[in-house]
């Protein structure tokens, strides 16, 4: 059984530039979310999904920063136009409810120039 | 507003050792406590985990002390080894909405 996967792992953009990262979640599993981890800092919560669902977007900034959960194909967390800020690691989790435990991929690492 | 503290920062034990890492949290409404542990270019993954109606869990060489009323939660590692040298992170979250709280994290670097 695959484990949460996440392409790319390592991401370049320039300055205004648009960075889409993708997230496949474990088989089975249908609640995805996604954390941003800045240097030397722990994760920080940006938003949760269900298939088709944004349940809870309260991490995520206001501008910019977008995410989705198909029917169909992996969650994408989409940043438009990114700034040097944006340089993070981010990662995507994945459940089989609200209840279970969180099972993370491997980070995308966006690093803007 | 930080809402979970996790200290120190680092932490050096030599092979055999304990390691106690601590962290503290603010809201009373959290009723799950996991710690992750992370490689370097890796994603967390989770190592143990604790609800408030228990005080301590165990496994293996990991063990999670819970003080409710301190609002304070622990990770011991007993005989620590050098492929336990990584970086710890203290977690919460409450309720049904089940996003992590996460502390900043203690690097641990075990000695041979």
């Amino acid at each position: 059984n695959a484990g949460v996967m996440q392409n790319p792992r390592h991401l370049v953009r320039r300055r205004g530039q648009e960075a889409r990262l993708r997230c496949s979640p474990m088989k089975g599993h249908s609640h995805v979310y996604w954390y941003r981890q800045l240097p030397e800092e722990g994760l920080k919560f940006m938003v949760y999904l269900q298939k088709e669902n944004i349940i809870d977007e309260s991490g995520m900034p206001k501008e910019r920063f977008s995410a989705e959960f198909p029917k169909e194909g992996p969650s994408i967390l989409r940043i438009q136009q990114v700034v040097r800020g944006d340089s993070a690691a981010y990662f995507c989790a994945s459940s089989a409810g609200t209840a279970e435990t969180q099972y993370f991929g491997p980070g995308t690492r966006l690093l803007v120039l | 507003q930080q809402q979970v503290k996790q200290s120190p920062q680092s932490l050096i034990v030599q092979k055999g050792g304990i390691s106690i890492i601590n962290c503290a949290y603010e809201n009373t409404a959290f009723d799950y406590f996991p710690w992750y542990q992370q490689f370097p270019g890796k994603g967390p993954a989770l190592l143990i985990a604790i609800r408030p109606d228990v005080s301590e869990k165990k496994e293996g060489r990991f063990t999670i002390s819970f003080n409710k009323s301190a609002k304070q939660f622990s990770l011991h590692i007993m005989d620590s080894q050098p492929g336990d040298s990584a970086t710890y992170f203290c977690a919460a979250s409450k309720g049904s909405a089940r996003q992590l709280t996460f502390g900043s994290g203690t690097q641990l670097t075990v000695l041979p």
